[in-house]
C-alpha cells in the first residue's frame, strides 16, 4: 500500500500559535520522511526530513515527531507567523530497486492569521 | 547557484496535441524526476531517469514518455493530449537516482482545452 494520509485538510492559526499536520502511512518499507512548504504558482520546496530511526528532529520552528509503531508523523510549527500561510505537504519514500519515488500527501493548507 | 529549471512556465493546448517539458537540474545533480500535480492534490510521481536510464516508472499511461540527455537535462514528452492532463509539472532533481533529497522546480502549468 503506496498511500499517504495526511489531515487536516485546512488549518487555521493565529499568529504565534502552533501548527500541528499529521500524516499516516501503511508500507513499512518507506525508510525516509519528508515535509514540503509549497506557495501558490510554485514548486515544493523541501523544509524538514526525517529517517524512521529518530524520533524527533528540530530546525528552527519546524520540528518532526515520528512514531514508528503507529506509523505516523507529523508536523510542528512553533510561533507560526503569517509567512508560514502555505500549502504543506508531507511524503514518504522507499528505494524500489535503483530508483526513489515520493508519495505525497493530499496537502494542508494552513493560513496564519495576524 | 541556479536551482532547478523548467520551461516553459505555462503552456496552452488543445485535445489531441502533443506537448514536450524541459528540465535542468542543478548542476551536479544526475538524476530527474518528474511529478504531475493535479489542482488541490500532492504531486503524483510519474518517471525517474539516472544516467540517461528510466529507473523508476509511476501509474501514468504510455502517451507519456520521458528522457535524459547527456548534461543531465530531461524533456518529459505527453501525447494525445486530454483535459484531465490539466495539471502543474514538476521536476526535481537529486545527486543520484538512489539520493533521498529531492529538489523540486518551479514547475510548468499545462492546461488542455
Amino acid at each position: 500500500q503506496q498511500q499517504v494520509k495526511q489531515s487536516p485538510q485546512s488549518l487555521i492559526v493565529q499568529k504565534g500559535g502552533i501548527s500541528i499536520i499529521n500524516c499516516a502511512y501503511e508500507n513499512t518499507a518507506f525508510d525516509y520522511f519528508p515535509w514540503y512548504q509549497q506557495f501558490p504558482g510554485k514548486g515544493p520546496a523541501l523544509l524538514i526530513a526525517i529517517r524512521p530511526d529518530v524520533s524527533e528532529k528540530k530546525e528552527g520552528r519546524f520540528t518532526i515527531s515520528f512514531n514508528k509503531s503507529a506509523k505516523q508523523f507529523s508536523l510542528h510549527i512553533m510561533d507560526s507567523q503569517p509567512g508560514d500561510s502555505a500549502t504543506y505537504f508531507c511524503a514518504a519514500s522507499n528505494r524500489g530497486g535503483s530508483a526513489r519515488q515520493l508519495t505525497f500527501g493530499s496537502g494542508t493548507q494552513l493560513t496564519v492569521l495576524p | 547557484d541556479a536551482g532547478v529549471t523548467q520551461s516553459p512556465t505555462h503552456l496552452i493546448k488543445t485535445r489531441g496535441q502533443h506537448v514536450t517539458l524541459r528540465c535542468s537540474p542543478i548542476s551536479g545533480h544526475k538524476s530527474v524526476s518528474w511529478y504531475q500535480q493535479v489542482l488541490g492534490q500532492g504531486p503524483q510521481f510519474i518517471f525517474q531517469y539516472y544516467e540517461k536510464e528510466e529507473r523508476g516508472r509511476g501509474n501514468f499511461p504510455d502517451r507519456f514518455s520521458a528522457r535524459q540527455f547527456p548534461n543531465y537535462s530531461s524533456e518529459l514528452n505527453v501525447n494525445a493530449l486530454l483535459l484531465g492532463d490539466s495539471a502543474l509539472y514538476l521536476c526535481a532533481s537529486s545527486l543520484s537516482g538512489s539520493t533521498d533529497t529531492q529538489y523540486f522546480g518551479p514547475g510548468t502549468r499545462l492546461t488542455v482545452l
